[in-house]
């Protein structure tokens, strides 16, 4: 079975700093699809990043980035210039490509930004 | 457009009653999740539908919870005779999801809804 795991809990970062959010996962698949997720206190769940196992260069999105490391099974986000509004829980989740419906989501970390 | 919608946004009930919940999904949106999230946990992934095809229902916890989807559009989660462990945030996601000639599925991104934050007394 696929797991996921984030050993952070709560993490925090100063206005402006960079931080990174780790993630790993378990499978034995080659195919599949990987995700971070952010869900602020409203509990709307927004999509932050995503990235397919079968490319090799790592996603991008503005101020977020992804550390893929498929040998490792690896799956860090790194927050650039953290703004207050990035404040939130961080999920990071797993959906194989061809098999299941499932997305497989860790625990979250709570990221706090100091001003 | 708009986005995927819950409701209510709060239910709070007594332990045995029956609740619904809903979900309406994003217009065209063929596939539709239901998660549970309890304080300070992940996401549990309860069912899934796709289309007209049959259900994925194997992460629903017990026979007490069901849910339909009418239509391909709206669906309703139910939960029969609550219990105080019940009470968690019921998230509903849709995709729309798209096939590829290889038979495999180019995965698209979930929207979530706000959630219903369930309380049983």
């Amino acid at each position: 079975a696929q797991t996921v795991t984030q050993s952070q809990p709560e993490m925090s970062v100063q206005e402006a700093e960079t931080v990174t959010l780790s993630c790993t996962y378990d499978t034995s698949e080659s195919d599949y699809y990987l995700f971070w997720y952010k869900q602020p206190p409203s509990r709307q769940m927004i999509l932050v990043i995503r990235q397919e196992a079968y490319k090799q260069q790592n996603a991008t999105e503005n101020r977020f980035s992804v550390n893929f490391q498929k040998a490792a099974k690896s799956f860090s986000l790194k927050i650039s210039d953290s703004q207050l509004g990035d404040a939130a829980m961080y999920f990071c989740a797993y959906r194989h490509s061809n098999t299941g419906n499932q997305f497989y989501f860790g625990t979250g970390t709570s990221l706090t930004v100091i001003p | 457009g708009a986005g995927v919608s819950q409701s209510p946004s709060n239910k709070v009930t007594e332990k045995g009653k029956d609740v619904e919940l809903r979900c309406d999904p994003i217009s065209g949106h063929t596939a539709l999740y239901w998660y549970r999230q309890s304080l300070g946990q992940g996401l549990e992934f309860l069912i899934y539908f796709q289309g007209n095809s049959a259900p994925d229902k194997s992460g629903l916890p017990s026979d007490r919870f069901s849910a339909e989807r009418t239509g391909g559009s709206v669906s309703t989660l139910t939960i029969q005779r609550t219990q105080q462990e019940d009470s968690a945030v019921y998230l509903c996601a849709s995709s729309l999801e798209r096939w590829l000639s290889s038979g495999g599925d180019d995965t698209d991104t979930q929207y979530f809804g706000p959630g219903t934050r369930l309380t049983v007394l």
